[in-house]
């Protein structure tokens, strides 16, 4: 049972560049969750997918789009990537049956650090 | 708007010292709070959690927090760290959006422990 799995680790662009980040969670949740994580700011939510087939816009979503590819997997897609999106990137889930509902507990994966020079 | 404030920003500590570290929300409605915490170099990991109940919660490797709601205060405690808990620590409170429990993080509070 791995959680909730990110590729790459780390990733250098350059301004212009496009990328997707994968995420993938074996508990079979329901719910998954992009965000990111920038010095003294904690974590910001960018896009959520509350079930398969739904995506929904967080606090920060420009510049970024979201596709739930199945139950398991949910990516982050840069368009054209620019430094202000330097960052580190946490894909999470969570499942709305377990206790607390939709505020349940939610499962992080490792992260992203993504670079934008 | 939901908000969550961690006072300290950074906090150095000897082994054996007793850790508080404060936070406080702004949300009018139903919460759940959470403490995460980070271990350099690792993903967010729960510490612990309040959903209802007892405000006096019990979380992993001894900490615990007391929610305090006259307050809007969920502070986390430990009677005696340990270098180990070298790491930066969360405090969020979730809150429903639309159909999805979104998280609304603090700032974070580093905590070094020397040993």
């Amino acid at each position: 049972n791995a959680g909730v799995t990110q590729t790459p680790k780390f990733q250098v662009l350059k301004t212009g560049q496009s990328m997707t980040l994968q995420c993938a969670q074996d508990m079979n949740h329901n719910s998954m969750y992009w965000y990111r994580q920038d010095p003294g700011m904690g974590l910001r939510l960018i896009y959520y997918s509350a079930s398969e087939g739904t995506t929904d816009k967080g606090e920060v979503p420009n510049g970024y789009n979201v596709s739930r590819l199945n139950k398991r997997e949910f990516s982050l897609r840069l368009e054209s990537a620019a430094p202000s999106q330097t960052s580190v990137y946490f894909c999470a889930s969570s499942d709305p049956s377990l206790a607390g509902g939709l505020r349940s507990e939610q499962f992080f994966g490792p992260g992203t650090r993504l670079t934008v020079l | 708007a939901q908000s969550v404030s961690q006072h300290n920003h950074h906090v150095i500590l000897s082994e054996a010292a007793s850790l508080e570290l404060g936070c406080n929300y702004s949300y009018g409605g139903t919460v759940n709070l959470f403490w995460y915490v980070q271990y350099p170099g690792q993903h967010l990991q729960l510490l612990l959690k309040y959903f209802s109940g007892d405000p006096l919660v019990k979380g992993i490797k001894g900490f615990e927090a007391e929610f305090i709601k006259s307050k809007f205060s969920f502070n986390l405690r430990k009677p005696s760290v340990q270098w180990s808990d070298t790491a930066e620590y969360f405090c969020a409170v979730i809150t429903v959006h639309n159909q999805g429990g979104k998280l609304i993080f603090g700032q974070g509070t580093e905590l070094s422990v020397k040993p």
